[in-house]
């Protein structure tokens, strides 16, 4: 069974340009997270899907990003205009719907965005 | 809000000795607490997780107790190999509600390197 990927693995981009990151969670898991992890500080959380629903973005830091997940696969996260300090590592996870149970959050490698 | 604390690293060691990793948390309720790690080049992965009061997880050698009278859950290893280098990252959540399990927080990580 194929793992969390996430695309691309890096990303070097001036400050002011556009950037789209992906995310494909593990086929069939209708949760899905966007964490950041900025200069070795804590892993931080985005936002949540449920399916192709936005549960809870109370971690986006700014209308600069838009995170979508169209159809309920595959989702992109997109920062518009990227500024320094967006710059850090972008995690993906995702977990199955499990009533009463514990879900286990299944991470992406992750995409290191730097931002000069 | 929910928080945890992480000793702060890196911690070096040699190999087959004892390791401590100490983490406690804030929370309101009864949260889960996880340990994450990151290998080189790698996504995170749950290493071990306890979902009530004194339970203990464990996974490849590593354990640690969830003390809800001390809020701590303490990472420990009785023998270290090389190949245990990488970062951890305690983490919890929310605890049991609804049928999908919401956002990790996680501590600010641990950088652990072991030499042969």
């Amino acid at each position: 069974e194929a793992g969390v990927t996430q695309f691309p693995s890096h990303s070097v981009i001036e400050k002011g340009q556009t950037v789209t990151l992906r995310c494909d969670p593990i086929s069939g898991h209708d949760n899905l997270y966007w964490y950041r992890r900025v200069m070795g500080k804590e892993i931080k959380f985005l936002l949540h899907f449920v399916k192709e629903s936005k549960q809870d973005e109370s971690g986006m830091p700014n209308n600069r990003f838009l995170a979508e997940r169209t159809g309920g696969t595959y989702s992109t996260l997109k920062v518009q205009p990227a500024e320094l300090e967006d710059s850090g590592v972008y995690f993906c996870a995702s977990s199955p719907i499990l009533a009463g149970v514990h879900n286990e959050q299944f991470f992406g490698p992750g995409t290191r965005l730097t931002v000069l | 809000g929910n928080s945890v604390t992480q000793m702060e690293g890196p911690v070096t060691l040699s190999e087959e000795a004892f390791l401590t990793i100490n983490c406690t948390y804030t929370a309101t309720g009864y949260p889960s607490l996880f340990w994450y790690v990151q290998y080189p080049g790698e996504g995170l992965q749950l290493l071990l997780k306890a979902t009530k009061a004194d339970d203990k997880g464990s996974n490849k050698g590593f354990e640690a107790t969830y003390r809800k009278e001390t809020t701590s859950f303490h990472l420990e290893k009785g023998s270290v190999q090389v190949s245990d280098s990488a970062v951890y990252f305690c983490a919890l959540t929310p605890g049991t509600g609804g049928t999908s399990y919401g956002k990790l927080t996680f501590g600010q990580g641990t950088i652990l390197t072991v030499h042969p």
